[in-house]
């Protein structure tokens, strides 16, 4: 299921720069999307959301950017901390369909100090 | 911050052998899920259920499967003849809304079929 792709495995950022991760889609029905982060042994943790009907979401220092006519979104995170470092996963629903999320396979993020 | 916790963290069984995963969803959350992410792989959707019934269900969740809220707090899935394929971290999940609403989720059951 190739339909949520996140190219890059891993982005090595310095801290206090910038992070970008990027996150395709091939299903034009998607019409939510989430950033999960996710550290080893703990479940997926909520980050920020964007509906289908903005390009862009903020809340502190991340902001999530949806380009739909290139199925294209990424999430920026500045400045970066080495408390950020962890697995950044996208994903996507669909209505009908509520919140059957459809995942990307994460970027391992590191934030060197 | 209210969460979602699930026990066990970790449950290792027998192929063959049934398993109950537990999970007790965050109190005013109406809709509850669950993924699984097997090693190596994405983490996949298996289930959802709202007021007392499966809402949508895929391909993975089959007859093996059986979710259930016994009472007002938990939240069940159970597995009748585990083989080793189910070998996975299990999520379990909750959102107040079905739609537009991110999902919270668990620390996962690891589950170890051997």
């Amino acid at each position: 299921d190739q339909q949520v792709k996140q190219n890059s495995p891993s982005l090595s950022v310095q801290e206090g720069r910038i992070s970008i991760l990027n996150c395709d889609y091939t299903n034009s029905m998607f019409d939510y999307f989430l950033w999960y982060k996710k550290y080893p042994a703990e479940g997926p943790t909520f980050l920020i959301s964007i509906s289908s009907i903005k390009d862009k979401n903020e809340d502190g220092r991340f902001t999530v950017f949806l380009n739909k006519s290139a199925k294209h979104l990424s999430l920026h995170i500045v400045p970066s901390q080495p408390g950020d470092s962890a697995v950044y996963f996208c994903a996507a629903s669909a209505e009908p369909g509520g919140n059957k999320l459809v995942f990307g396979a994460g970027t391992i993020l590191r934030v060197k100090s | 911050e209210p969460e979602v916790t699930q026990t066990p963290s970790h449950q290792v069984t027998q192929m063959g052998q049934e398993v109950i995963l537990r999970c007790v969803p965050i109190s005013n959350h109406l809709y509850f899920y669950w993924y699984r992410q097997i090693l190596g792989q994405k983490v996949e959707f298996l289930v959802s259920f709202y007021n007392n019934e499966i809402s949508e269900k895929s391909e993975i969740f089959d007859d093996q499967f059986s979710v259930e809220r016994p009472d007002g707090s938990n939240f069940t899935l159970k597995i009748r003849s585990t083989k080793l394929e189910d070998s996975a971290m299990y999520f379990c999940a909750s959102s107040e809304r079905t739609a537009n609403s991110p999902l919270h989720f668990g620390n996962g059951t690891r589950l170890t079929v051997t």
